[in-house]
């Protein structure tokens, strides 16, 4: 089975120019995040989709960032403008259930995206 | 202070030591807990769900008490693959909402 896909893997960019990341999540998949990772730091949660509806967006800087996933599979996420700040690993994971009672999905993630604004 | 909180290490052992990497995390209803592991470069996997009764698997034995806040991942007999970074992760939320904190992450670099 084909898992979480990316691209692209490496991005170079200066700051103030737009930049955007793709995701295919694991087929079958409805719920579908993306993290940014800082160096030496955890994964932090930006936006969490549940089909095509981002039922939690409240740690994505809204001024710059925007994502979408219009089809309920795959999915964008863009920055403009990009900032120094911004330089980080993006990472798009997906599972499978995205409701109910059971707390027991897996979230598997991509390679990811490094991004280096400079 | 941070909702999940670890030793960044790094922890150098030597193959066959046991190493046990600690964590504590802020939010005394968080309902489930998670070690990842994270290879450089690489996306985090998950490699173990903590129980409250503590769970075993293979070489690696994971422990919660929740009275302290405290989760604990044991490596027993380390190998030389096991180097890598290690994420201990907080489900904060009951019923359908999967949110994941992470940790900033404990690296264990395994020498011959």
């Amino acid at each position: 089975e084909a898992g979480v896909v990316q691209s692209p893997r490496y991005k170079i960019i200066e700051k103030k120019q737009p930049v955007a990341f793709w995701c295919n999540p694991i087929s079958g998949h409805n719920t579908l995040y993306w993290y940014r990772q800082n160096l030496g730091q955890g994964p932090e949660l930006l936006i969490r989709y549940e089909n095509e509806e981002a039922v939690d967006d409240s740690q994505l800087p809204k001024d710059r960032f925007s994502a979408e996933r219009l089809k309920g599979v795959d999915s964008t996420l863009k920055i403009q403008p990009a900032e120094l700040g911004d330089s980080a690993v993006y990472l798009c994971a997906s599972s499978s259930i995205s409701g109910g009672s059971t707390q027991k999905d897996t979230q598997y993630f991509g390679p990811g995206t490094r991004l280096t604004v400079l | 202070r941070k909702e999940v909180e670890q030793d960044p290490g790094p922890f150098n052992v030597p193959e066959g030591a046991t190493v046990a990497f600690n964590c504590t995390y802020s939010n005394s209803a968080s309902q489930s807990f998670f070690w990842y592991r994270q290879d450089c470069r690489k996306e985090p996997k998950l490699l173990m769900s903590v129980y409250s009764s503590g769970n075993e698997d293979g070489r690696f034995t994971a422990q919660l008490n929740r009275a302290s806040q405290y989760i604990s991942l044991l490596i027993r007999d380390s190998k030389l693959s096991d180097s890598a970074t290690y994420l201990c992760v907080v489900r904060p939320f009951s019923g359908g909402y999967n949110k994941l904190i992470f940790g900033a992450g404990t690296r264990l670099a395994v020498h011959p």
